[in-house]
């Protein structure tokens, strides 16, 4: 079985700083790994994946993520928070029958 | 939000009363997917289903059932609600080009 982990619960970084939020993950195949977003409130919104390619993938809002398959990790990051980052984060595996297993989450505070 | 509506959005039950929560898509997407988010868990797959009438249980599907008669429509019920059936509901589906899990607005409910 797939699993993924996201070992902080909170990140708080300032404006303009460069913003990390990591996850690890458990595969038994090749990992299909997704990050998504959720502001409060509403549903969650896809941010970016990696199927396979290049380890650096590029995705909405400035985002990317760069997987490591030596580390099993596809940390998510950003060169320069904004305040409207401030969210809720969501890493997730997929299986080979579609279905998504999600990490905890880690809220995400940008201060001004 | 790829065209994923739920209803209700908001729901307030008592213990031991049945509640069907509908989610209907526009994007003839095959597979569909119910969650459940609480805090401290992420998102926990409950159901799936893909195709009509074709379902599967997720990881967390005691005291719940889902039925799918049209390709838009995906039906989860609780058959006799408790209070640790309080939560927030998603569905989402998979489709497109990229694979990609789109999520409903949510449903929030309350089972006192």
């Amino acid at each position: 079985a797939q699993s993924v982990a996201q070992p902080e619960d909170q990140v708080n970084v300032a404006e303009g700083n460069p913003l990390t939020v990591k996850c690890t993950y458990s595969v038994s195949g090749n990992p299909y790994l997704f990050w998504y977003v959720q502001y409060p409130n509403r549903g969650l919104q896809f941010l970016l994946k990696y199927i396979t390619g290049d380890n650096l993938v590029k995705g909405s809002y400035g985002f990317e993520a760069e997987f490591n398959k030596s580390q099993t990790s596809f940390h998510l990051k950003k060169p320069s928070a904004l305040v409207s980052d401030s969210a809720l984060y969501f890493c997730a595996v997929r299986d080979n029958d579609y279905k998504l297993s999600f990490g905890a989450g880690t809220t995400v505070t940008v201060r001004a | 939000d790829a065209g994923i509506t739920q209803s209700p959005r908001h729901k307030v039950t008592e213990t031991g009363t049945p509640v069907t929560l509908r989610c209907h898509q526009t994007e003839n997407h095959r597979y569909m997917y119910w969650y459940r988010q609480d805090p401290g868990h992420g998102l926990r797959l409950i159901h799936y289903s893909y195709g009509v009438k074709d379902t599967d249980k997720g990881e967390v599907s005691d005291g719940y059932s889902v039925s799918r008669s049209k390709t838009e429509d995906f039906l989860l019920t609780l058959e006799s609600a408790t209070s640790s059936q309080t939560s927030v509901y998603f569905c989402a589906t998979l489709g497109g080009l990229q694979e990609t899990q789109y999520f409903g607005p949510g449903t929030r409910l309350l089972v006192l």
